[in-house]
């Protein structure tokens, strides 16, 4: 079955960065992008932006560019995301989830999505 | 602020029909399709309805999804205890550079 797993929790000090990884498997995996959404405790959903497993190519939330890096390896099916200069804000936990889209419908949806990576950012 | 607005509660009780709102603008929902996603507690978000009415497979009949203008609707008919959950709506929105939306998120109380 289509599966995306994320690597375990993170603790970061404010400045530092952080690398999540998500494995895919069940699935072609440069078939299809991979978007990653974060979620602070107690809040609603943000996305983050997303990166398409054939090309590489990127499109990042504008709140979040000069800080975020997503990355592939389509060697082991994995997407990374990186996000630089923690701050406490940061807090959250990310997922990440594939990136379904019907060229003809031009419609977009997420499905499935990982098990989520919770990243402290505390001194 | 979510761009996307949502009730932050609903309730209901077992048997019930409950519909959940999403207000968005013309830059998102009134020219982008919406999707829906539920979120069980302690888990990650799972997709409920995509392109405003279509249930992926697996997904009850129970739920569907509407949408008129700039506004999506979410029903749950025949309300179950393993319905309560947080619902969230999403939408693209064209403005600036284009992102994903989110509503607040709503969170569903089954009584």
């Amino acid at each position: 079955q289509v599966q995306l797993v994320q690597s375990g929790a993170e603790v970061k000090k404010p400045g530092a960065s952080v690398k999540v990884s998500c494995k895919a498997s069940g699935y072609t995996f440069t078939s299809y992008g991979i978007s990653w959404v974060r979620q602070a405790p107690g809040q609603g959903l943000e996305w983050m932006g997303w990166i398409s497993a054939y090309n590489g190519n990127t499109n990042y939330a504008q709140k979040l560019q000069g800080r975020v890096t997503m990355t592939t390896d389509t060697s082991t099916s994995t997407a990374y995301m990186e996000l630089r200069s923690l701050r406490s804000d940061d807090t959250a936990v990310y997922y990440c989830a594939r990136k379904n889209v019907d060229i003809v419908a031009t419609i977009v949806w997420f499905d499935p999505w990982g098990q989520g990576t919770l990243v402290t950012v505390s001194s | 602020q979510s761009v996307l607005t949502q009730p932050p509660s609903a309730s209901g009780t077992p048997g019930q029909r409950v519909t959940i709102s999403c207000s968005g603008s013309s830059s998102n929902i009134g020219s982008n399709t919406v999707n829906w996603y539920q979120q069980l507690p302690g888990t990650a978000p799972k997709l409920l309805i995509y392109s405003n009415n279509q249930r992926p497979s697996g997904v009850p009949d129970r739920f569907s999804g509407s949408k008129s203008g700039t506004s999506a609707s979410l029903a749950i008919s025949g309300l179950q205890s393993e319905d309560e959950a947080d619902y969230y709506c999403a939408a693209w929105d064209d403005s600036l550079n284009g992102s994903w939306v989110f509503g607040g998120g709503t969170k569903l109380t089954v009584l």
